[in-house]
Parts: structure tokens; sequence; C-alpha cells
């Protein structure tokens, strides 16, 4: 089985700190994205990795940057987290030429 | 424009009421349609993937069908554990990201 697994189920941070959210994968894919999730948006797609040190802007990328130093890691950074940023973050990966994605559980983060 | 759009957002099912979730989508190139279930506070599970129109796969109580346009989930006498969310996806033949439409919640009670 697919196991994508996400640092924090909840998080609280003030604005203007400095967050870390972390996934890690056990099944070798190459592909991992972040997506946040808000009611009424759907999913949408912050950025995605198709390789170590590689990385693509999806639709929303302003105000996060994204770190892949090891294949099964990719981790989202919130430089000055605000309040607007209070979301559900969802990780999945995929393999290279696979279209499947599979999701870890998520992290619910709230920004005060 | 890529588009996925689900309807209805949301659907009330007696146990046993067998009904279907439409997803409808325009795409550039059709690389492959999905279906997800998520349930609350948790990350969406992979049902199913449909790559070309007439396509159908099955899971339990749960059917997936694929169209040029549209795709339908059918769900045969449901019962209170199928209720969740209900997620479609397309990819391009272009693109990795998947886009997704904006879900189903499907409440079934007994």
């Amino acid at each position: 089985d697919v196991k994508v697994t996400q640092s924090s189920r909840y998080l609280v941070k003030r604005t203007g700190e400095k967050v870390f959210l972390e996934c890690v994968q056990d099944m070798d894919h190459e592909n991992m994205f972040w997506y946040r999730q808000d009611p009424g948006l759907g999913l949408r797609l912050i950025y995605f990795s198709y390789d170590v040190k590689m990385k693509e802007k999806g639709d929303i990328p302003e105000g996060y940057s994204v770190s892949r130093e090891k294949k099964e890691r990719f981790s989202l950074i919130l430089e000055s987290a605000s309040t607007n940023q209070t979301s559900m973050y969802l990780c999945a990966s995929s393999l290279a030429g696979g279209e499947t994605q599979y999701f870890g559980p998520g992290t619910r983060l709230l920004v005060l | 424009e890529d588009q996925v759009t689900q309807s209805p957002e949301a659907l009330r099912l007696q146990e046993g009421e067998s009904s279907s979730l439409n997803c409808s989508y325009t795409v550039s190139g059709l690389r492959g349609l999905f279906w997800y279930r998520q349930d609350p506070g948790k990350g969406p599970e992979f049902l199913f993937t449909l790559y070309s129109a007439g396509e159908e796969k099955e899971k339990e109580r749960l059917k997936a069908t694929l169209t040029k346009k549209e795709s339908f989930l059918h769900i045969t006498a449901p019962k209170p554990e199928d209720s969740a969310t209900y997620l479609c996806a397309v990819q391009n033949q272009a693109g990795t990201a998947l886009i997704f439409g904006k879900g189903t919640t499907l409440s079934v009670s007994s």
C-alpha cells in the first residue's frame, strides 16, 4: 500500500511565524504535490515537484515556498504566515509516468 | 481552460436508495479521470481511474462510467458508511497536475 504521511494533523501558529509542513512518502514516487483545500473552493495546487531539487508553481504559489532535498520528502514553507493561509493542507505523490495521486491525511493549519 | 463541475453539491439518500453523482469536464486531451472519496477531516482516498469513453469500473456498491464529456459515479443500495464527499478530477495530456471539482457530499441515512 502507498503510504503518504504528514508531520502534523493540527497546527496553530501566529501571524508572521515561519511554518514548515513536512510530507514523506514510502513508495519511491517521483512526483510530489502540495494542495490546500477550502470550503467552496475545492483543492487547489500550490506547488509540485517531479524530481529532487526540482519544483514547479501550481495555481496559488504566492506566500509559499517548497523544498525537496530527498526523493521521499517534500516540505511546504510559509515564510510569514497570514490569517488567509488558515486551511487544510494536503500532500500527494505519484509515479513519474503514472497519473494516480495518493494523498496524505492532511494538516489543518490555523493562523491566529 | 480545463474545468471540472460536479453535481449535485449535496445529496441525501435513504439506505438502499440508489443514485448517481455527475462529473462534467472540459479538458485539452484527457489523460485520465479520477474519483476519490474523502471523509471529514481526512485526505482523499483513491477510488477509480478511467481513461477512455465507454470504460467502466466497479468497487463494491460503486460503479464509475465515462463518456467524452462526463463521468457518473453510480451508488447502488448505499449504506450509511458510504456517506462522504466524492471528488472528481481530470488530468490533461500535457500536465502532471490534477484539476479537481468541488465535490459532492453524500449523506446516507438508515
